[in-house]
């Protein structure tokens, strides 16, 4: 069965700090991975995701992850964080038909 | 940009109502799914739709739900006797031709349901 943990429901970094927001996986084949990020009272859109082929993965708005089968981990990375990045941010594993999320993690910029 | 909408935003109802939650999807996406997420849970995967037809539920999705495309834009999640525990926000998504959730999700901006 697949499933995520997300260590972390609230991560709180200063402007222009690094953001890291931890994510784990169990999935019984080898998993597609994607993060998806939450605005207030918007839909999720999402960041990145990987499906095969390079372990780190870039995606929009200067994030990244990196698959790593060995500790089965999709960590999300972004070197300097900006304001606009505080929003919700959610790791999920593909299933046959659906996703399979975690609780997400709330992300906190500080001027 | 095409997107994923939803209406209504926000639906107050007393419990043992009916409800129906609409969705129009990206037109050309085949694949349809409905999401929700209890306030401070995860997102919970409902139903996926395609060709039709119901392709995969999950043990949240019990005879009370049901999904409907009654035409060729929307897409519709109805919850016959609503429960409390139905309070959630609901996502619709729909993704393009190929395999399922192997290829992008676009989420909806969630309907708020409130069960009273």
């Amino acid at each position: 069965a697949q499933s995520v943990t997300q260590l972390g429901s609230h991560v709180s970094v200063s402007e222009g700090a690094l953001v890291l927001l931890r994510c784990n996986y169990s999935s019984s084949v080898p998993p597609y991975l994607f993060w998806y990020v939450q605005y207030p009272n918007q839909g999720l859109q999402l960041l990145l995701k990987y499906t095969t082929g390079a372990t780190l993965v870039k995606g929009i708005n200067g994030f990244e992850a990196e698959f790593k089968k060995s500790e089965t981990s999709f960590h999300l990375t972004k070197p300097s964080a900006h304001m606009s990045d505080a929003a919700e941010y959610f790791c999920a594993v593909s299933g046959a038909n659906n996703l399979f999320f975690g609780t997400g993690t709330r992300l906190t910029v500080i001027p | 940009e095409p997107e994923v909408t939803q209406t209504p935003s926000h639906q107050v109802t007393q419990m043992g109502q009916e409800v129906i939650l609409r969705c129009v999807p990206i037109s050309n996406h085949l694949y349809f799914y409905w999401y929700r997420q209890i306030l401070g849970q995860k997102v919970e995967f409902l139903v996926s739709f395609y060709n039709n037809e119901i392709s995969e539920k999950s043990e949240i999705f019990d005879d009370q739900f049901s999904v409907e495309r009654p035409d060729g834009s929307n897409f519709t999640l109805k919850i016959r006797s609503t429960k409390l525990e139905d309070s959630a926000m609901y996502f619709c998504a729909s993704s393009s031709p190929g395999k399922g959730s192997y290829n992008e999700q676009f989420f909806g901006p969630g309907t708020r349901l409130t069960v009273l």
